[in-house]
């Protein structure tokens, strides 16, 4: 079956870590995105990527990074300079800029 | 800038009650309409779409229509059942946006309880 797979489910680590959060789609689509979500809050963007190699930032990229170098992969790190970590993320790709996304299941990420 | 407006949250109705949760949108282009609906610890699923003014978006018993002249998207289902507790987002995605600006825009998201 194709879709969007995130890991882990949950994530714990110690403030002051760095720690990537995978995201892998074998939806064969050509775009790909991280959202932020906070309790009782809508989505927030983190970066995009329309195409292999290269990506953008979205409404809150600070402390965050990504890569895409495979089109079916788009990882996604959270640094220390994150201040506020702890939250739920989410992974989402798409055929094209225009077209409906579809999301993987999340990862719960908690720093302490 | 493109904006999604949802009804405040949160909604409680008894099962096989009559549902409607508002969607209003701004936009700078030609949007394409969505709902997702998101079940607790899970991600979002989307319920249904509709490109184009007057399209009928529906999936599951519900159903949304395109409504340019009052740019307005609300959900609607006849008969909610207690499975349809979750929260409910609306987005768009507007096909005339510049460059960098062709994402998803969300709402804040309605928070639905059916009780049985």
């Amino acid at each position: 079956d194709g879709g969007i797979t995130q890991s882990p489910k949950y994530l714990f680590r110690k403030e002051g870590q760095n720690v990537t959060l995978s995201c892998e789609q074998n939806l064969n689509h050509d775009a790909m995105y991280w959202y932020r979500q906070d309790p009782g809050q809508g989505l927030r963007l983190l970066y995009y990527s329309q195409i292999v190699n290269d990506f953008q930032k979205g409404d809150i990229a600070e402390g965050y990074s990504v890569s895409r170098e495979k089109k079916e992969s788009f990882p996604l790190t959270v640094t220390s300079a994150q201040k506020n970590p702890t939250a739920f993320y989410l992974c989402a790709s798409s055929k094209g800029r225009y077209y409906e996304q579809y999301f993987g299941p999340g990862t719960r990420l908690t720093v302490t | 800038g493109n904006s999604v407006t949802q009804m405040e949250g949160p909604v409680t109705l008894s099962e096989e009650a009559f549902l409607t949760i508002n969607c209003t949108y701004t936009a700078t282009g030609y949007p394409s309409l969505f709902w997702y609906v998101q079940y607790p610890g899970e991600g979002l699923q989307l319920l249904l779409k509709a490109t184009k003014a007057d399209d009928k978006g529906s999936n599951k018993g519900f159903e949304a229509t395109y409504r340019k002249e009052t740019t307005s998207f609300h959900l609607e289902k006849g008969s909610v059942q207690v499975s349809d507790s979750a929260v409910y987002f609306c987005a768009l995605s507007d096909r005339g946006a510049a460059f960098g600006n062709e994402k998803l825009t969300f709402g804040t998201g309605t928070r639905l309880t059916i009780i049985p």
